[in-house]
């Protein structure tokens, strides 16, 4: 069965500092892969998606970057933190083809800027 | 580009009631169609889905959902309600058969429930 992990869970972080977070999704192959922002009032906000290696697609220019080195990897990263990326960061999957789309989430990150 | 609009930012019913939550997309071509459900605490969970046919789909937890082109909507509803479905609730519409599988999410509707 297919599964999805994302790190790390908490994570508090000075303004300026440098942030990584990670997904890999197992059990599956050449994978859809999100992330999303969930922030207070604002429902999940699409940051970035990719259909395959290398290949992203941002939706909300920020200072924030996505990168997907491996089939099944995808991170989210920021060289300098902004106290606004603070929230709930979801990483998610789905597979293309008809009667694909269904997301299915990992656990979260939850970012505190400070 | 696609986008939802999710209206009720919060709605309280009372348990026993009945529940409609709002859902209205945009988007050139048919549409897939999803309603999410948040609890406290707890991850994601897809309630029912929209691709094709039938445009009154079932889903789990006795939720239905009713896919209307004419009025771009896609409502949540349920008969009557349990003090378990007190959560956050998320419309989303995806772009189809596609490689560029963009899905946005609505800003969610968190439902309370009157004892």
């Amino acid at each position: 069965s297919q599964t999805i992990h994302q790190w790390p869970a908490t994570l508090v972080q000075p303004v300026g500092s440098p942030l990584s977070l990670e997904c890999t999704v197992e059990g599956t192959s050449n994978p859809n892969l999100y992330w999303y922002r969930q922030a207070a009032g604002r429902g999940l906000q699409l940051l970035f998606y990719s259909v395959g290696i290398g290949q992203i697609s941002s939706e909300v220019p920020q200072n924030l970057s996505a990168s997907r080195p491996q089939d099944r990897q995808f991170i989210l990263s920021s060289k300098k933190l902004l106290l606004s990326d603070s929230g709930f960061y979801l990483c998610a999957w789905t597979l293309m083809g008809v009667g694909a789309n269904v997301l299915t989430f990992g656990a979260g990150s939850r970012l505190t800027v400070l | 580009a696609q986008s939802v609009t999710q209206p009720d930012i919060h709605i309280t019913v009372s348990e026993g009631a009945s529940l409609e939550l709002r859902c209205n997309y945009s988007y050139g071509a048919t549409p897939y169609l999803f309603w999410y459900v948040q609890s406290p605490g707890q991850g994601l969970q897809l309630l029912l889905k929209y691709f094709s046919g039938d445009t009154l789909v079932q889903g789990i937890k006795g939720f239905e959902a009713e896919f209307k082109r004419s009025q771009s909507s896609f409502n949540l509803r349920k008969p009557s309600v349990h003090w378990s479905d007190a959560a956050e609730y998320f419309c989303a519409v995806g772009a189809g058969y596609s490689s560029a599988s963009k899905i946005i999410f609505g800003s969610g509707t968190r439902l309370s429930i009157r004892p």
